[in-house]
């Protein structure tokens, strides 16, 4: 199975800010990655698809890049309602797989 | 409107058996390049992706609990079931179902969840 790494597995940040999360596959699995965001109780949500498509509905200072092994996930300007947890995920070949996730929380 | 709910039971016994059902609205599972899928989190823990059905009854699970899993659809129903044998502690977890579309990432939708814990 393909494995995902995150890093950083959390930080701190402030309103405004710019954030970088980064997401590693251990093989090549073209642009077949999505970023989901997580609160508290709830189900994930879809933020990017495609490593790069923002999904409707979702602000853009979300945006994604990356292609083959190596994707970032980056909030251009960190808003209160962004303080959640971020997931990638790899539907380039079965089983898909998360990464460990990201905690961004308030600095 | 595209909505999935899953139910089935909140506690479980070790050894046990897991019967969870996504009931779902909005779209049909004889539609070619639709599938539904299940994942499970453990209380504070990661994602966890589990199975999907596809339109053509094409099945995926993950390898370390393929001896343990099996999923069925029932079209007519709108309903997919996910069964887990021999429940243990560590699968104590929140259950989601999730909608996909082959060659369409953005048309996935989830279900709220729902937590089974496994205890005796």
């Amino acid at each position: 199975a393909i494995q995902m790494t995150q890093s950083p597995s959390s930080l701190s940040a402030s309103v405004g800010d710019r954030v970088t999360i980064t997401c590693r596959a251990s093989q090549g699995i073209r642009n077949d990655l999505g970023w989901y965001q997580q609160k508290p109780g709830k189900a994930p949500k879809l933020l990017i698809y495609a490593a790069s498509s923002l999904q409707s509905g979702v602000p853009s200072r979300f945006s994604g890049s990356g292609s083959g092994t190596d994707f970032t996930l980056t909030i251009s300007s960190l808003q209160p309602e962004d303080f959640a947890t971020y997931y990638c995920l790899q539907d380039y070949n079965y089983p898909f797989t998360f990464g460990p996730g990201t905690k961004v929380d308030i600095k | 409107q595209i909505t999935l709910k899953e139910s089935g039971p909140t506690l479980v016994k070790p050894t046990q058996t897991l019967t969870l059902t996504c009931t779902f609205s909005g779209f049909s599972l004889s539609t070619s390049g639709v599938g539904v899928g299940w994942i499970r989190q453990p209380p504070g823990k990661a994602l966890e992706w589990l199975a999907l059905i596809y339109w053509d009854d094409d099945k995926r699970y993950s390898p370390s609990l393929k001896s343990r899993l099996t999923i069925t659809k029932d079209t007519s129903k709108n309903q997919v079931v996910l069964t887990m044998t021999n429940m243990d502690p560590v699968d104590t977890a929140t259950y989601y179902c999730a909608r996909r579309k082959l060659a369409s990432p953005e048309s996935e939708y989830w279900g709220q969840g729902t937590l089974v814990t496994v205890s005796s």
